[in-house]
């Protein structure tokens, strides 16, 4: 069974500092990376994706992609109180498989 | 641009009652749909999805079904509520490449 695994927190970060979220993947065949942030009460919405090993960066937001270690994380760069919400890791396995697997996700709470 | 909108937002229903929850898409044709539930403590499941009109499948045996009756639209049914159908479900649409966008979901809660 495809598992993906995140740390549940709480992590906690104070304002303007770097917060690293992370996740591991079973499914060696899986191709592609899916980061979300979901508020309390709201619906995931889709920060970035990722398909290739290495960095890719969108604004303070950099996800890093390691497919020999299974691994993929997000970096949050300058974090603000806003940034404070679960964060889901989902994975795409390979072929004509659509299907995501999710994480059950990491609560950041940036204080202030 | 694409925009996907789910009902009701809240639902307080009976155990044993019927249950129809509706999600539908604007702004792209012949997506790949999909129904997710999201318990309390738990990540989340997927239900159901769906490739085209008619065409569901299922991922988790349980008293929910879903339909396609249209290009853009997916439902979420029920004959009879279990209290362990209480959760916040979520309908996404999956573009080329199948990044997938969540509506903003329905809450339901079965007493």
């Amino acid at each position: 069974q495809k598992e993906v695994e995140q740390n549940s927190g709480p992590l906690s970060v104070p304002e303007g500092a770097i917060a690293s979220l992370n996740c591991t993947y079973s499914d060696r065949g899986s191709q592609s990376f899916f980061w979300y942030r979901q508020y309390s009460g709201k619906s995931p919405e889709l920060i970035m994706f990722i398909y290739s090993n290495g960095d890719k960066e969108d604004g303070r937001f950099t996800a890093q992609l390691n497919k020999a270690s299974q691994y993929v994380s997000l970096l949050i760069r300058d974090s603000q109180p806003s940034d404070s919400a679960t964060y889901l890791c989902a994975v795409r396995g390979g072929g004509s498989n659509y299907k995501l697997t999710f994480g059950k996700g990491t609560l950041l709470t940036v204080n202030p | 641009s694409q925009t996907i909108h789910q009902w009701p937002a809240t639902l307080v229903q009976p155990v044993g009652s019927p249950l129809s929850l509706e999600c539908t898409v604007e702004g792209t044709s012949n997506p790949n749909l999909y129904w997710y539930r999201q318990a309390a403590g738990r990540g989340l499941q997927l239900l159901f999805y769906s490739v085209g009109i008619g065409q569901i499948s299922s991922e988790v045996p349980q008293n929910l079904s879903a339909s396609r009756p249209q290009d853009r639209q997916f439902i979420l049914s029920s004959k009879k509520l279990l209290l362990s159908d209480s959760g916040f479900y979520l309908c996404a649409y999956g573009t080329l490449g199948e990044t997938q966008y969540f509506g903003p979901g329905t809450r339901l809660l079965v007493l």
